[in-house]
C-alpha cells in the first residue's frame, strides 16, 4: 500500500539555521503532496502542498518540490525561528482527499 | 479559509462514563470527515471515515460500537467514546474535506480527553 518516511527526530537547531526534513513516499499513480505543522497541543495545520511534479509549494519561508523521480518531498527553511517548533507530517493524498496517508512525523526543536 | 472547529478541546471524564466530541466545518459543507487518534509524540492513526448520511466506515481494530460516529448534516460529525476507560485517555482530532474536487484536508484543534 501507499505509504509516506520522513526522517526520524528530533530535531534541534539553533536559530538561524537552515533545516532540511526529508520525506519519501511509496505510491501508485499521481499524489497530491503535502507538509503539516502541529504546535503543542493544537490540531493539524497545512503549510504546503504540490499537486503534480515538480511543483513547488511554498509558505512562510519554507519550501518543498514535488520530485517524482526520487520519489521525494523534502521540506526546507533558510533560516529558521523559534517559533518554528513543532511536528511536522509529511502526507500524500489520492481520489480528492478520500484516502490520506501521513508520515510518523518529524519533531523539530529551534533553540534561541 | 476553510475552519473546522472541534468541541471540547479538553475533557476529563469518569471510567465507565460516555463523552461526545463535536466536530463542525464553519464556513464550508463537508460530505467526508475523518476522525483520527494521536498518542503522545505518535503520528495521527486514522480510526474512522464518517460520510454524511450514511454509516461510518472503521478502519481495521477500531471497535465500532465503542467510538460511535454519527454525520447527520454537511456541518456536523460526533464521535462518541462510550464506556470510557483509561486506555481510550488520547487526543482526538479530526478533519474534513471541503466539498468535492478539494485536495484538501482542514483540521480540528483537537481534543483531549482523559478517563479517569
Amino acid at each position: 500500500g501507499d505509504s509516506v518516511t520522513q526522517m526520524e527526530g528530533p530535531v534541534t537547531l539553533s536559530e538561524e539555521a537552515f533545516l532540511t526534513i526529508n520525506c519519501t513516499y511509496t505510491a501508485t499513480g499521481y499524489p497530491s503532496l503535502f507538509w503539516y505543522v502541529q504546535y503543542p497541543g493544537e490540531g493539524l495545520q497545512l503549510l504546503l502542498k504540490a499537486t503534480k511534479a515538480d511543483d513547488k509549494g511554498s509558505n512562510k519561508g519554507f519550501e518543498a518540490t514535488y520530485r517524482k523521480e526520487t520519489t521525494s518531498f523534502h521540506l526546507e527553511k533558510g533560516s529558521v525561528q523559534v517559533s518554528d517548533s513543532a511536528v511536522y507530517f509529511c502526507a500524500l493524498s489520492k481520489n480528492y482527499g478520500q484516502n490520506f496517508v501521513f508520515g510518523p512525523g518529524t519533531r523539530l526543536s529551534v533553540l534561541p | 479559509g476553510a475552519v473546522v472547529s472541534q468541541h471540547p478541546s479538553w475533557v476529563i471524564c469518569k471510567s465507565g462514563t460516555s463523552v461526545k466530541i463535536e466536530c463542525r466545518s464553519l464556513d464550508f459543507q463537508a460530505t467526508t470527515m475523518f476522525w483520527y487518534r494521536q498518542f503522545p509524540k505518535q503520528s495521527l492513526m486514522l480510526m474512522a471515515t464518517s460520510n454524511e448520511g450514511s454509516k461510518a466506515t472503521y478502519e481495521q481494530g477500531v471497535e465500532k460500537d465503542k467510538f460511535l460516529i454519527n454525520h447527520a448534516s454537511l456541518t456536523l460529525s460526533t464521535l462518541t467514546v462510550t464506556s470510557a476507560h483509561p486506555e481510550d485517555s488520547s487526543f482526538y482530532i479530526c478533519s474534513a474535506v471541503r466539498g468535492s474536487g478539494a485536495n484538501v484536508l482542514t483540521f480540528g484543534a483537537g481534543s483531549r480527553l482523559t478517563v479517569l
